[in-house]
């Protein structure tokens, strides 16, 4: 069954950067787009952006341009979110989600990694 | 970007009745839009997508309609398990949005 594992939690500085990795298996890893979600404390989804796990090539959600960078490892079937210049607005639940078929929406999660930008 | 406004944004209900949620677009969308349910604390599940199309495994209470602007969920007999929060999310346009959710309350 496909399993989306995510990284644990992490507790960052303002002006820091945070890397987040989710641990895909269950499926075969360079058939579907990998996408990134984040959810605020209390508030609604957002997404950040997407991965082809076979070329690499990305796009990001233009309000993030610039501070986030998503990568992928092959050799471990394993993706990676990072994210620069962190704010406190920053904080939130970071998800990967793996795209469905020939279609960007959502079929299966990881359980969310929560960031904490504190200082 | 394309915005997609969720009504109503809370919801209550009694076990056994007829919900339905709507999701309105800013543009035509044609009947790309997902539907998913977040229970606190939880990872969203996949529900519906392409507007009506139940994912494997979820129940047949569940149904989505609507193309272009306009899309509905709904749950015909609401069940103990169905008192959480639901999205909507567009897939038209490149860049991905999502509804301010509903969240569907015990009465």
């Amino acid at each position: 069954q496909v399993q989306l594992v995510q990284s644990g939690a992490e507790v960052k500085k303002p002006g820091a950067s945070v890397k987040v990795s989710c641990k895909a298996s269950g499926y075969t890893f360079a058939s579907y787009y990998m996408h990134w979600v984040r959810q605020a404390p209390g508030q609604g989804l957002e997404w950040m952006g997407i991965i082809n796990p076979g070329s690499g090539t990305t796009s990001y959600a233009q309000m993030l341009q610039g501070r986030v960078t998503m990568t992928r490892d092959t050799s471990t079937s394993t993706f990676y979110m990072e994210l620069s210049s962190l704010r406190s607005e920053d904080t939130a639940v970071y998800f990967c989600a793996k795209g469905g078929t020939a279609a960007r929406f959502f079929d299966h999660w990881g359980q969310g990694t929560l960031v904490t930008v504190s200082s | 970007d394309i915005q997609m406004t969720q009504s109503p944004s809370t919801l209550s209900a009694s076990i056994g009745d007829k919900v339905t949620i709507t999701c309105r677009a800013s543009q035509s969308i044609n009947i790309w839009v997902a539907w998913y349910q977040q229970k606190p604390g939880k990872a969203p599940k996949l529900l519906i997508y392409k507007a009506s199309n139940l994912e494997n495994g979820v129940p047949s209470r569940f149904s989505g309609s609507g193309s272009g602007t306009e899309f509905t969920l709904t749950i015909s007999s609401l069940q103990p398990d169905d008192f959480a929060t639901y999205y909507c999310q567009q897939y038209d346009d490149y860049s991905l949005t999502f509804g301010g959710g509903t969240q569907v309350e015990i009465k």
